[in-house]
């Protein structure tokens, strides 16, 4: 099972609106309405910042939102702060024989 | 207060065998799974496998099939990822993260465990 599709870096300046892809196939982020994605700051642990492709966990910032569109799901993150700044990866579940995969993750700089 | 506590940083050498451990406390551990996740140096999230503590259900990821175990003890509300020989390779951080029941995704992690394997 390969690693979902993310771009390697984005960036953007405080107040801006960033969006983050994640491309998998039909047998991952296509054929389930299940895509998590996650924060990691520097040097921490990750954190849960989406699941179900557009819910948010308690506690976390209306400025992420999630959405997906056949094969592709996206995370945008709207109002761009500095403490932003973190590694993002999505995940997807898929199936019972894999179970889950990670996409690549993907390094915000907010300038 | 809800937790995943981890075991500390461990430092082998090529062929050791090691088992590291996840305790989760502050909630019902009987709904909820206990998956393992890599994160080689500089890398990304790798998902390894995951364990249903209160009957010991294990999954896979294919990629670790065969090279790691994963185990629970449900008296202690532990899980535990081992090897048997380690390899440099194995260099990386792992976290446990935990997943209820009948959900996708996991909600609460670890702050991980660096393994570190050199002659």
């Amino acid at each position: 099972q390969s690693a979902l599709t993310q771009p390697a870096s984005v960036s953007g300046s405080p107040g801006q609106s960033i969006t983050i892809s994640c491309t998998g196939t039909s047998s991952d982020v296509g054929g389930y309405n299940l895509v998590s994605w996650y924060q990691q700051p520097p040097g921490k642990a990750p954190k849960l910042l989406m699941y179900e492709v557009t819910k948010r966990p308690s506690g976390v910032s209306n400025r992420f939102s999630g959405s997906k569109s056949g094969n592709t799901a996206s995370l945008t993150i709207s109002g761009l702060q500095a403490e932003d700044e973190a590694d993002y990866y999505c995940c997807s579940y898929a199936g019972t024989s894999t179970s889950w995969v990670f996409g690549g993750g993907t390094k915000l700089t907010v300038l | 207060e809800v937790r995943l506590a981890q075991s500390g940083a461990e430092v082998k050498k090529p062929g050791d065998s090691l088992k590291i451990s996840c305790k989760g406390s502050g909630y019902s551990v009987n709904s909820y799974w206990i998956g393992w996740v890599r994160q080689m140096p500089g890398k990304g999230l790798e998902w390894m496998g995951i364990i249903y503590p209160d009957d010991s259900d294990t999954r896979y990821s294919p990629s670790f099939q065969g090279q790691v175990t994963i185990s629970a003890d449900k008296s202690t509300t532990t899980a535990y990822l081992q090897w048997s020989s380690l390899k440099a390779s194995d260099t990386a951080i792992y976290y446990c993260a935990r997943r209820f029941t009948g959900r996708w995704y996991f909600d609460l992690w670890g702050r991980g465990t660096l393994v570190t394997v050199s002659s």
